[in-house]
């Protein structure tokens, strides 16, 4: 979805460097999210944000950080990235839609980063 | 969130309907179920959700069992661009519920 750009779309780094990818969007949502896949597997949560001043371990937060520094933007970082951490990121924006099928939050996800730790 | 059971793969020829399964026996009487697909590496796209009622959109129909146990997602004429892995997903529906995705089924439509 163009509303949600993420940079870099790839990266490779070594062991011990410090990452940051960036995320951006559009949509003027206030919900945001950080995800990583690998091969063969599902996405899981990282670290989630519902608003600028809101800041939420996910499912497998350990040795990832997160910044919100504007309702458009959140990024994550790897203090010191390591091999296993090598995997495919994704961020998503969502807003609260209340319908009369309840409240829902369709999430919207960016292209993806590659990030390759040596 | 609830834990769902969805096939592996499927294998659907182009033009007919594809009948995506999910097992969901312990849904509990808050929770939608949710269906996104994702194509090869791309971010994944919602479809569709429903609770109990049968649902319909322009891109898929999500059947949903009275006793909410199981579902199916329909694509009623698959086209070689719905090759992609389906992720079934329940959910509560708040507005500060997260989306806890499985392996999904990697549907794919051959011509």
């Amino acid at each position: 979805d163009a509303d949600v750009t993420q940079t870099p779309r790839n990266r490779i780094t070594k062991t011990g460097k410090r990452i940051m990818l960036e995320c951006s969007q559009t949509k003027g949502h206030d919900r945001m999210y950080w995800y990583r896949q690998d091969p063969g597997l599902g996405l899981r949560l990282i670290y989630y944000s519902f608003d600028v001043k809101d800041i939420n371990k996910g499912e497998i937060s350990d040795g990832y950080s997160v910044s919100r520094q504007a309702q458009a933007k959140f990024s994550l970082s790897l203090e010191s990235a390591i091999p296993n951490q090598t995997a495919l990121y994704f961020c998503a924006t969502s807003d609260s839609l209340t319908t009369g099928t309840g409240t829902y939050n369709e999430q919207f996800f960016g292209p993806g980063t590659r990030l390759t730790v040596l | 969130d609830a834990k769902t059971t969805q096939p592996p793969s499927m294998d659907c020829a182009e033009g007919r309907a594809a009948n995506l399964p999910c097992n969901h026996s312990t849904i509990s009487g808050n929770e939608y179920v949710y269906w996104y697909r994702q194509i090869h590496s791309q971010g994944p796209q919602y479809i569709i959700h429903g609770l109990k009622n049968n649902e319909t959109n322009e891109m898929a129909s999500l059947i949903i069992t009275e006793d909410r146990k199981s579902s199916t997602l329909i694509l009623p004429h698959a086209t070689l661009r719905d090759t992609a892995v389906y992720y079934c997903i329940v959910r509560v529906n708040s507005g500060y519920s997260t989306l806890t995705f499985g392996k999904g089924t990697m549907l794919l439509v051959s011509p």
